[in-house]
C-alpha cells in the first residue's frame, strides 16, 4: 500500500502572505494530483503531475513533482481568503486503477 | 450537467440496519469509487469497479459491498451498520485508472 503524507496537517495565515504545502511518499507515483475541497462538497482537481520535476503553474498557485516522483509539493503565492479549503494530494500507479490520498492540508486564509 | 450523483445525501441508520447508497455518472466512465472521508484521515478507498460487472477491494472494504450491473451506477450497500460506519461516503468516478476524479457531493451517514 502506498501512502502519502501530507504536511502540515492545518495551516491558518494572514491574507497576503505566501505558504508551501508538502506531500512525501516513499513510494514512487506515475502521476500525482491535487485537489481542492471545500466544506460541503466533494473534492475538485487542481493539476496533474506527471513528470519528474515538472512544475505547472496555476495563476498563484505553484506545484512541482520530485525529480524521484515520490513526493510534490504546493505553493500559494499571496493567499486569498477564497484559497481557504482543504488541500488533498493523491498518487497513482500505472495500471493500478486506483489514487490513493494522502490526509490532506487544512488551510485557512484570514482576511 | 448532472456528473456524479449520490443518493441520499443524509441518512441516519440504528445499529445493525443496512442501507444501500447509490452513485450515478452520466459521463460514460469506465472506473467508478466509493471513499470514506473521516476528520483528519483524507479519503480513503472502501471499493472501485474498472468497468461493467467487476467490482475490486479498496483500503478499507470491511462491511461493505458493492455492485456494478450497470456502467453507470455503481452501489454501496453496509449490510449491518455499525457506528465506526459514520462518516461521509464519496464516489467518483474517470474515464481511465489515472485521470481526473470526478467526485460526487457526498452523503453523510451516521449510525447511531
Amino acid at each position: 500500500t502506498q501512502l502519502l503524507e501530507q504536511s502540515p496537517q492545518f495551516l491558518s495565515i494572514q491574507e497576503g502572505e505566501n505558504l508551501t504545502v508538502y506531500c512525501n511518499s516513499s513510494s514512487v507515483f506515475s502521476s500525482l494530483q491535487w485537489y481542492r475541497q471545500e466544506p460541503g462538497e466533494g473534492p475538485v482537481l487542481l493539476v496533474t503531475v506527471v513528470t519528474g520535476g515538472e512544475v505547472k503553474k496555476l495563476k498563484r498557485l505553484t506545484f512541482q513533482f520530485g525529480d524521484a516522483r515520490k513526493d510534490s509539493s504546493l505553493h500559494i503565492t499571496a493567499a486569498q481568503p477564497g484559497d481557504t479549503g482543504l488541500y488533498l494530494c493523491a498518487g497513482a500507479v500505472a495500471n493500478a486503477g486506483k489514487s490513493t490520498f494522502g490526509d490532506g492540508t487544512t488551510l485557512t486564509v484570514k482576511p | 450537467n448532472a456528473g456524479v450523483t449520490q443518493t441520499p445525501k443524509f441518512r441516519v441508520l440504528k445499529t445493525g440496519q443496512s442501507m444501500t447508497l447509490l452513485c450515478a455518472q452520466d459521463m460514460n466512465h469506465e472506473y467508478m469509487y466509493w471513499y470514506r472521508q473521516d476528520p483528519g484521515m483524507g479519503l480513503r478507498l472502501i471499493h472501485y469497479s474498472v468497468g461493467e460487472g467487476t467490482t475490486a477491494k479498496g483500503e478499507v472494504p470491511d462491511g461493505y459491498n458493492v455492485s456494478r450491473l450497470k456502467k453507470q451506477n455503481f452501489l454501496l450497500g453496509l449490510e449491518s451498520a455499525a457506528p465506526s460506519q459514520t462518516s461521509v461516503y464519496f464516489c467518483a468516478s474517470r474515464w481511465g485508472g489515472a485521470g481526473e476524479l470526478f467526485f460526487g457531493e457526498g452523503s453523510r451517514l451516521t449510525v447511531l
